[in-house]
């Protein structure tokens, strides 16, 4: 089944600076990326996702980008703010239904962003 | 807001008791998915509804079963709860529909999760 890595664990920025996260997935078979946020006691947000066949994609201030062949994604948030302060997971599944897998979301273990003033 | 509601927001039950937690999916989704978070940790994949079918199980054992019905609303039920049982459930609604490859599954969205503490 798939795997999937993620680094770092923790990541504390000034406020304004670029953090980054990064992930790694071991399922060929996987062609959909999304990262979610999750703040303290609430469920995971979707922020941005990213398909099999697209390398890059950006929405504002946030930026993902897809390596297939090394099978690795990274998140970039750039002029970070304190409300970007979060647990931020990737995760990796195949959109199509397998046979009894159903299609699964398999995350990583999660960064912790602390954006400091 | 996703438009994902989950009920009910916290509960506490005692060992060997059952449990019945809902979910109802945002408009226009048909699937619903179920995972669970232990504190610190990422969702694990419990199963998924579509159809009103199981569609999928992740490495939890039978007490833990669902439900879905006709308006794409799902139930999780976990029944012998043990301590380990503590921790965060959520689900996540989606929209599945046919294509040249079978059926596709787009983006699951999260609820707020209901917070169940096994004493």
């Amino acid at each position: 089944g798939e795997n999937v890595e993620q680094h770092p664990s923790t990541l504390s920025v000034q406020e304004g600076d670029s953090a980054v996260i990064k992930c790694t997935y071991s399922d060929s078979a996987s062609n959909y990326f999304p990262w979610y946020k999750q703040e303290l006691g609430k469920g995971p947000q979707l922020i941005i996702d990213i398909r099999s066949n697209v390398g890059e994609k950006k929405d504002q201030r946030i930026a993902v980008t897809l390596n297939k062949t090394a099978k690795h994604f990274s998140l970039h948030i750039t002029e970070t703010q304190p409300e970007d302060s979060a647990v931020y997971f990737c995760a990796a599944t195949s959109t199509y239904i397998l046979t009894g897998g159903g299609n699964k979301l398999t995350f990583g273990t999660g960064t912790q962003l602390k954006v400091e003033l | 807001e996703t438009g994902v509601t989950q009920s009910p927001t916290h509960l506490i039950k005692t060992r060997g008791q059952q449990v019945t937690l809902r979910c109802s999916s945002q408009s226009g989704h048909n699937t619903v998915s179920w995972y669970q978070q232990a504190l610190g940790q990422g969702p694990q994949f419990i199963f998924q509804y579509y159809r009103e079918e199981e569609n999928g199980r992740g490495n939890f054992p039978p007490r833990f079963s669902g439900l879905q019905f006709p308006n794409y609303s799902s139930e999780l039920n976990v029944n012998a709860l043990e301590l380990d049982d503590s921790a965060l459930y959520l689900c996540a609604s989606s929209s599945t529909s046919g294509g040249p490859k079978g059926p596709r599954t787009d983006t699951q969205y999260f609820g707020p999760g209901t917070r169940l503490t096994v004493l």
